[in-house]
C-alpha cells in the first residue's frame, strides 16, 4: 500500500498570505496518479487537482500544484477566507489511499 | 446536473448489518466508476470500495470479506452492504464518482454510520 504522508499537520496564516502543502509517497506514484482536495467542516470532500497538477472544473487559479514521483506540493498564491479548511491529498496509482490531512487556519 | 444523495445509515450494534444506498442522477453509475469512502469522527478519508463499469470490485483491506458494494442499472443506485460492523466502521460513509481514472470528482453529502451497543 502507498503512504502519504501530508505536512505540515496544521498551517498557521493570514488571509493574502501564500500556503505550501506537502504530500509525500511511501514510493513512487506513476503518471502523477495523485489529486488534492478540499473539505470544510461538515461538508463532503471538493476536488481541487488531479493528475498532480490539473485545476478541476472551476477551482480558481490561485490554487496550483506541482510533483512528481515521490513528492507533491499544493500551493495557494494568496489566501482567501474561504480556503480555510483541510486538504488532503490522494494517490491513484496502486489502488487508492489518501494521506493524513493538512489544516489550513487563520492565524 | 450530477447529484449523488446517500442513504441508509444510523445506529447498529456491533456485528450487525446495514446497507447503504446512493441515488445517482444525471448520469448513468454504470457508465462510471463508483466508489465508497468513509472518514471516522474528527479523522481523515479512508477509500472503501470501488466497483468498475465491468462490474470488477475492489476493497481495502479493512472491509474485505464483510462489505459488498453492488450497483442496481435500473434505480441507478449504488450500494454499500456491511456485514460483521465494528466499532471501528464508525463513520462518514461517502459516495464518489470517478469521471476519469482514480480520483474522485463529485461527492455526496454522506450518510453517518454508528457501530455501538
Amino acid at each position: 500500500e502507498i503512504v502519504l504522508t501530508q505536512s505540515p499537520g496544521t498551517l498557521s496564516l493570514s488571509p493574502g498570505e501564500r500556503a505550501t502543502l506537502s504530500c509525500r509517497a511511501s514510493q513512487s506514484i506513476s503518471s502523477t496518479y495523485l489529486a488534492w482536495y478540499q473539505q470544510k467542516p461538515g461538508q463532503a470532500p471538493r476536488l481541487l487537482i488531479y493528475d498532480a497538477s490539473s485545476r478541476a472544473t472551476g477551482i480558481p487559479d490561485r490554487f496550483s500544484a506541482s510533483g512528481s514521483g515521490t513528492d507533491f506540493t499544493l500551493t495557494i498564491s494568496r489566501l482567501e477566507p474561504e480556503d480555510f479548511a483541510v486538504y488532503y491529498c490522494q494517490q491513484y496509482s496502486s489502488s487508492r489511499t489518501f494521506g493524513q490531512g493538512t489544516k489550513v487556519e487563520i492565524k | 446536473e450530477v447529484q449523488l444523495v446517500e442513504s441508509g445509515g444510523g445506529l447498529i450494534q456491533p456485528g450487525g448489518s446495514l446497507r447503504l444506498s446512493c441515488a445517482a442522477s444525471g448520469f448513468t453509475v454504470s457508465t462510471k466508476y463508483m466508489s465508497w469512502v468513509r472518514q471516522a469522527p474528527g479523522k481523515g478519508l479512508e477509500w472503501v470500495s470501488i466497483i468498475y463499469t465491468g462490474g470488477s470490485t475492489y476493497y481495502a483491506d479493512s472491509v474485505k470479506g464483510r462489505f459488498t458494494i453492488s450497483r442496481d442499472n435500473s434505480k441507478n443506485t449504488l450500494y454499500l452492504q456491511m456485514n460483521s460492523l465494528r466499532a471501528e466502521d464508525t463513520a462518514v460513509y461517502y459516495c464518489g464518482l470517478s469521471s476519469s481514472w482514480g480520483y474522485f470528482d463529485y461527492w455526496g453529502q454522506g450518510t453517518l454510520v454508528t457501530v455501538s451497543s
